[in-house]
């Protein structure tokens, strides 16, 4: 167990629907991550938070994904209007930021299957 | 849990041998790189990392080797366990951005 925790474990929605998946990340890592990934696949980059504020965004992240961190801890990952193509695990990494070996580390992800 | 890696690269090695597995990057501004491990079901576990400026460090039966000539990196895990079963992912980055991740290498110990 990393520290790093993810809910839910598991989500199966409806083609069409939102859905939202949170992270709470290590107490005193300033830096967040969302990464996705696919199966047979290594984790892709979605976005990262410093502290609250939203520093980085992949082209993955589409329109339709908002990801949020409002007092610098927790963060949540809404996905709206589901696609089958946004079936795949959500992981959530955090770090102390700022040097240059800078490790991350991940929950366990949350599954989500788009019917 | 879901499995991880169905039509990756697999490395069979018998328990007690030492594993080497191998990962090419392609962007010569990266600095840090990284080894993780995922087991079915669980996210990335940290195993051990290398800056640009080394070419080489151990962890306990472990060590990675870093070639910035050919862009190449590898990890060796020495006498090899059956808890070692899992895959592998190399992940790079260059300067502050965010880390990009390999493909992935299935290992599987043989008892």
């Amino acid at each position: 167990d990393t520290g790093v925790s993810q809910d839910p474990r598991h989500k199966i929605t409806k083609r069409g629907q939102n859905v939202t998946f949170r992270c709470d990340p290590i107490s005193e890592h300033n830096r967040l991550y969302w990464y996705r990934q696919t199966l047979g696949q290594g984790p892709e980059f979605l976005t990262y938070f410093q502290n609250e504020a939203q520093l980085e965004k992949s082209r993955l992240l589409s329109d339709r994904f908002s990801a949020e961190r409002p007092k610098g801890s927790f963060s949540t990952l809404e996905i709206q209007r589901t696609e089958q193509g946004d079936s795949a695990m959500y992981l959530c990494a955090s770090s102390l930021g700022g040097a240059t070996n800078e490790k991350l580390f991940f929950g366990s992800g949350t599954q989500l299957s788009v019917l | 849990g879901e499995s991880v890696g169905l039509h990756l690269p697999t490395l069979s090695v018998q328990e007690g041998d030492n594993s080497i597995i191998n990962c090419a990057y392609s962007n010569s501004a990266s600095d840090y790189f990284i080894w993780y491990k995922q087991e079915s079901g669980k996210g990335p576990q940290f195993i051990i990392d290398i800056r640009s400026n080394m070419d080489k460090r151990q962890g306990q039966r472990v060590t990675v080797l870093l070639n910035k000539t050919v862009k190449h990196l590898s990890l060796q895990i020495a006498a090899t366990q059956p808890g070692d079963s899992a895959v592998y992912f190399c992940a790079e980055r260059a300067g502050r951005r965010a880390l990009t991740f390999g493909s992935g290498t299935r290992l599987q110990v043989q008892p």
